[in-house]
């Protein structure tokens, strides 16, 4: 089957770091995708691994153990507007010539003064 | 970055009516289209994968007679919530693929409320 696991809800405050894990069983592994969502909004890409190790964008960085089916995302700096829910999701599968996503339940994260 | 469009952005349909939900890549071709659903404070839910010119694939649990998809061209897929009821009330979200790339590009969502 399909699982991936992520904490349900996190809080941290402004200007500290946070770490939000990922944990992934899936059929297939075609590289795993962090999505940031605001409530009501698409979600917009952060991040793709697809090797293990680190990858890092200016405040943002994603690790990947292929391993250990694990990851986690990192932000450092934090900022208010960085509120918002972290997707999850792991490219398996195959579908119209696409790999298909499979998403976590995704982490909401509170920043606070 | 590439866009996706969706309209209606926001929809409130009477139980038992048909809504039409349209997904526009705007500045590239898309083959493929993918449908999501997401109930509150839950994950994206994949529905289908529709395909330009051929049939949609449907996950399992997906009823493709409710739920038609069409993709005409390669930049217009339709969901199409058939005789829809309180239930189906959600956040509908598509997304595309650019060829060659790794990303999936999200439309902004579709808001559906049955009354």
């Amino acid at each position: 089957g399909q699982n991936i696991d992520q904490p349900t809800e996190m809080t941290a405050t402004e200007g500290a770091i946070v770490q939000i894990n990922c944990t992934y069983q899936t059929s297939g592994f075609n590289g795993l995708f962090w999505y940031q969502q605001h409530a009501g909004e698409a979600p917009t890409f952060l991040s793709y691994n697809v090797l293990d190790g680190l990858e890092e964008k200016g405040r943002f960085s994603s690790f990947l153990s292929r391993s250990k089916g694990y990851s986690y995302l990192l932000l450092k700096e934090l900022q208010m507007k960085d509120s918002a829910s972290y997707l999850c999701a792991v490219r398996s599968g195959f579908s119209g010539g696409y790999n298909k996503l499979i998403f976590g339940a995704g982490t909401r994260l509170a920043v606070h003064p | 970055g590439a866009v996706v469009s969706q309209h209606p952005s926001r929809v409130i349909c009477k139980s038992g009516t048909s809504v039409k939900i349209e997904c526009r890549s705007l500045d590239f071709q898309a083959t493929t289209m993918f449908w999501y659903r997401q109930f509150p404070k839950q994950s994206l839910m994949l529905m289908a994968t529709s395909n330009e010119g051929s049939k949609a694939t449907y996950e399992q649990g997906v009823e493709k007679d409710k739920f038609l998809i069409n993709h005409a061209s390669l930049t217009l897929s339709t969901l199409t919530v058939t005789s829809a009821h309180p239930e189906d009330s959600s956040f509908y979200i598509c997304s595309a693929p650019r060829r060659g790339g790794n990303e999936q590009f999200f439309g902004p969502g579709t808001r559906l409320t049955v009354l």
